[in-house]
């Protein structure tokens, strides 16, 4: 059974400071990682994908990568009260098309 | 780019009767389709993989007979909820996967169906 880990949240943060979610895969052999954000009653948006170990940053969003030790997070600076939403894991294993959803994360930035 | 758009946005209908959702791929053709069920306050749900002119690829415990998946095109996917009861209300999302590309998925805005 492939896995995707998160923790559920929530997980609150001052407006202003670094959000740091996190994110853990069981296969070995996972190639591609993507987060995506999802506003309550809305469908999910594709915000970072990261396909090697280190850092992938846009914008405010930093991608990270340990392959090693199978995590995967994403930072968000300068957190706005807008990035409040739940923010998905996905992974894909290869030899597939399917992505695996972690459960989310529910991300609360306080104003 | 890479807009994913689904019709209609929300569904009201009695039980018994089918509903058919449309899932277009507006600037990219997709070889591969996805369809989700999402419950409230749940995570998402794959219930099939559409390939473009093939039958689609159903996940365990997916009924094919009640959930009818069609890929008629590069840019077109159609899910129809056959004899719909009030237990298939939820929200339905479709994504799409570009021709050619890495493995991200481009989700529509959903269909929210409520079967009286």
């Amino acid at each position: 059974q492939k896995e995707v880990e998160q923790n559920s949240g929530p997980l609150s943060v001052p407006e202003g400071a670094i959000a740091s979610l996190n994110c853990t895969y069981s296969d070995r052999g996972s190639q591609s990682f993507f987060w995506y954000r999802q506003y309550s009653g809305k469908s999910p948006e594709l915000i970072m994908s990261i396909y090697s170990n280190g850092d992938k940053e846009d914008g405010r969003f930093t991608a990270q990568l340990n392959k090693a030790s199978q995590y995967v997070s994403l930072l968000i600076r300068d957190s706005q009260p807008s990035d409040s939403a739940t923010y998905l894991c996905a992974v894909n294993s290869g030899g597939n098309e399917k992505l695996t959803f972690g459960t989310g994360t529910r991300l609360t930035i306080i104003p | 780019g890479a807009v994913v758009s689904q019709h209609p946005s929300r569904v009201i209908c009695k039980s018994g009767t089918s509903v058919k959702i449309e899932c277009r791929s507006l600037d990219f053709q997709a070889t591969t389709m996805f369809w989700y069920r999402q419950f409230p306050k749940k995570s998402l749900m794959l219930m099939a993989t559409s390939n473009e002119g093939s039958k689609a690829t159903y996940e365990q415990g997916v009924e094919k007979d009640k959930f009818l998946i069609n890929h008629a095109s590069l840019t077109l996917s159609t899910l129809t909820v056959t004899s719909a009861h009030p237990e298939d209300s939820s929200f339905y999302i479709c994504s799409a996967r570009a021709a050619g590309g890495p493995y991200e998925q481009f989700f529509g805005p959903g269909t929210r169906l409520t079967v009286l």
